[in-house]
């Protein structure tokens, strides 16, 4: 069975960085673009960055929220993904699911609380 | 980017009452391969979203045939009929046909 489970989530200050990671399994990985999508508590979901996979030279897309802060990663010997994030803000904070298949597949989630 | 616009934000439903979602999208989703890459999500209370029907009509594994999705462009509508007490939650409408993906703002399906 697919799985996507997310982990890495915490409370921060706001200006810190956080790291956190998805683990894949149950499909071939290599193969598939990975997102990250977050929703703020009470809110609705919004798209937060992309990674194609490796024949598209892992090209990476991120929405203007977040362009210059967040970097997509993926490391498919791992079948892992990540979203480092950097100057985290208070309108960062978010339950944060990692995404793949055309929204087919989600995780659990893992919840990021920027708060000083 | 590409606004998505749901309608209503909420409705209450009696078990057994069927009910529409319009989901209306500021720029045609047709992608240049052809295919329309709008989907519909369910999220539950508590739990993540999942996807009940993708490329606008098709059903996902498992999901019932009371539900069905329509529509073309810019202008689609997801339909369940005899609404049962598991399909309560909020529903989404997405695109990946555009970057950035977006979401519609969601509609809550209450119990009357």
């Amino acid at each position: 069975a697919v799985q996507l489970v997310e982990s890495g989530g915490g409370l921060v200050q706001p200006k810190e960085s956080l790291k956190i990671s998805c683990a894949a399994s149950g499909f071939t990985f290599s193969n598939a673009a990975m997102y990250w999508v977050r929703q703020a508590p009470g809110k609705g979901l919004e798209w937060v960055a992309r990674i194609r996979t490796k024949p598209n030279n892992y090209a990476t897309y991120y929405a203007d929220s977040v362009k210059g802060r967040f970097t997509i990663s993926r490391d498919d010997s791992k079948s892992m993904v990540y979203l480092q994030m950097d100057n985290l803000k208070t309108e960062d904070t978010a339950m944060y699911y990692c995404t793949a298949a055309g929204l087919a597949y989600w995780g659990q989630g893992t919840l990021v609380t920027v708060s000083s | 980017d590409v606004v998505m616009t749901q309608t209503p934000p909420s409705l209450s439903v009696a078990i057994g009452q069927s009910v529409s979602i319009s989901c209306k999208s500021s720029q045609s989703l047709v992608y240049s391969d052809g295919k329309t890459y709008l989907h519909w999500l369910l999220q539950s209370s508590g739990r993540s979203p999942k996807r009940l029907i993708y490329q606008v009509s098709n059903l996902d594994s498992g999901v019932p045939d009371r539900f069905s999705g329509t529509g073309s462009q810019k202008d689609f509508t997801l339909k369940i009929s005899r609404v049962e007490a598991k399909d309560l939650g909020v529903y989404y409408c997405a695109q990946t046909t555009h970057f950035p993906r977006t979401f519609g703002g969601g509609t809550k399906l209450e119990l009357k």
